[in-house]
């Protein structure tokens, strides 16, 4: 079964850091782009970036929100995208889900996590 | 940025009948080379991840019923409920990837009426 399970959510301080995860199973991660939303209480869906699949370099982009804040990385060989949220502020409190596209977008967008919650508040 | 404006925000449909969302990008979202459009449309239910249910801006998602389609090419877009059932009832979200930064338009809510 393809599955996205994002992890490592929480209460956190304005300005502190957070890593989250995005594990794969079910396809072959490595030859995915992944990508990062986010959706805060009440609102709608935002991108937040992406890290395209090793065929493609593996190189990431960010919206101009988390640019500069936040990176984006993957182990391959782990099935796993990660999101590194450095310097939070209040309005980065949101629901982070991740998804895959394939290349030649085949199968893109058509599997997501759960989503993990962030709370960034003092 | 391209920016997507859908329209209206909220629709009250009865049950049976057909729901209509439009989708408006601020340019084209249409890729010349192979002549799709980048645009993809969600459903999301409280508490849910989003569901695709098209892509290439017309093209059903394996497993989505058939009362969902979507038509539409550069910049207008539309997705359709024929026969509105109850377990419709979500946010409905169109969403460009043509370039990054990907953006979403502002959800459409359909509710029964």
């Amino acid at each position: 079964e393809v599955q996205l399970v994002e992890s490592g959510g929480g209460l956190v301080q304005p300005g502190r850091s957070l890593t989250l995860s995005c594990t794969a199973s079910g396809f072959s991660f490595g030859d995915y782009g992944m990508s990062w939303f986010r959706q805060a209480p009440g609102k709608g869906l935002e991108w937040v970036g992406f890290i395209r699949n090793k065929a493609s370099g593996g190189t990431p982009e960010y919206a101009a929100s988390v640019k500069g804040r936040f990176s984006i990385s993957r182990d391959n060989s782990k099935g796993i995208a990660y999101l590194q949220m450095n310097g939070l502020q209040t309005e980065d409190t949101a629901v982070y889900y991740c998804t895959r596209y394939g290349s030649a977008w085949v199968d893109a967008f058509n599997v997501w996590g759960q989503g993990t919650m962030v709370t960034v508040s003092s | 940025d391209i920016v997507m404006t859908q329209s209206p925000d909220s629709l009250a449909v009865s049950l049976g009948e057909r729901a209509t969302i439009n989708c408006k990008a601020s340019q084209s979202v249409l890729y010349s080379s192979n002549n799709k459009n980048y645009l993809v449309w969600y459903q999301q239910k409280p508490g849910q991840p989003p569901k695709l249910l098209i892509y290439w801006a017309s093209t059903r998602e394996s497993g989505v019923p058939d009362r969902f389609s979507g038509s539409g090419s550069g910049t207008d877009f539309t997705l359709t409920i024929n026969n509105l059932q109850a377990e419709d009832v979500a946010v409905y979200y169109c969403q460009q990837h043509y370039n990054p930064p990907w953006t979403f338009g502002q959800g459409t809510k359909v509710e029964i009426k």
